[in-house]
């Protein structure tokens, strides 16, 4: 059983709809982040966040708003996405910020499909 | 630049045979660490291991074993005697520091995809 659960597993959603993933950790930890996995790609960084306050954003679009309401939960909002954001999103935690040598634990991704 | 090269993109082997993963990382720090992870199918990626880069001894956990080589950059894991279950993509990865500004950001290799038939 993972310490990471994420919600929805699957998602479909149409470009025009507004939708959210939701991440909660159950380990106690610090620090949370988003991750996007591709096909053909190497794992993406998104943000970080670190006491819920947000440490990094890798340079992503507008149309995707994460939110980080206390250290256990993450959400990412989607709106008015592309085909191309058709991807597994990965949300990981670690017990410290995200310092060098820390050990992040992944949740099990939300498989998203932009239409 | 820090980089992971894992140049492997897919391997295939039947049940009961062993495998090595290759994995080859770039660096300027003195200070790093290494990871692997296993993705199966369902998604979740798995924390296999971390090494810091002060311990080069190799360690063993069950069937798997991973051989840390400073002087030629690598990090290989073995898989002795593979099931059917350790059919999955495996991620090798370095911990990115900037001296005083160490990120703790992971770098991932591409991955490498093992088929284990039985």
């Amino acid at each position: 059983e993972t310490g990471v659960t994420q919600t929805p597993r699957h998602l479909v959603m149409g470009m025009t709809n507004k939708k959210s993933l939701k991440c909660e950790q159950h380990l106690g930890h610090n620090a949370m982040y988003w991750y996007k996995q591709s096909a053909k790609k190497p794992l993406e960084l998104m943000f970080v966040y670190n006491f819920k306050e947000q440490t990094e954003n890798n340079s992503v679009p507008s149309r995707f708003s994460p939110e980080c309401p206390n250290s256990s939960h993450l959400f990412l909002h989607l709106h008015t996405l592309q085909p191309e954001d058709s991807a597994l999103y990965l949300c990981a935690s670690s017990q410290e910020g995200p310092v060098s040598g820390n050990t992040i634990y992944f949740g099990e991704g939300s498989w998203l499909t932009v239409v | 630049a820090q980089k992971v090269t894992q140049a492997q993109t897919e391997i295939s082997v039947v049940e009961k045979e062993d495998v090595t993963l290759d994995c080859v990382y770039e660096t300027r720090d003195t200070t790093y660490y290494l990871f692997w992870y296993k993705q199966p199918p369902s998604g979740e990626l798995v924390f296999l291991i971390r090494r810091n880069s002060f311990d080069e001894q190799n360690e063993i956990s069950g069937r798997y074993s991973w051989n840390f080589q400073k002087s030629t950059s690598s990090f290989n894991f073995t898989i002795t005697a593979s099931q059917v279950v350790d059919s999955a993509v495996y991620f090798c990865a370095l911990s990115e520091s900037h001296g005083s500004s160490n990120t703790g950001k992971l770098i991932f290799g591409q991955g490498t995809t093992l088929q284990v038939k039985p």
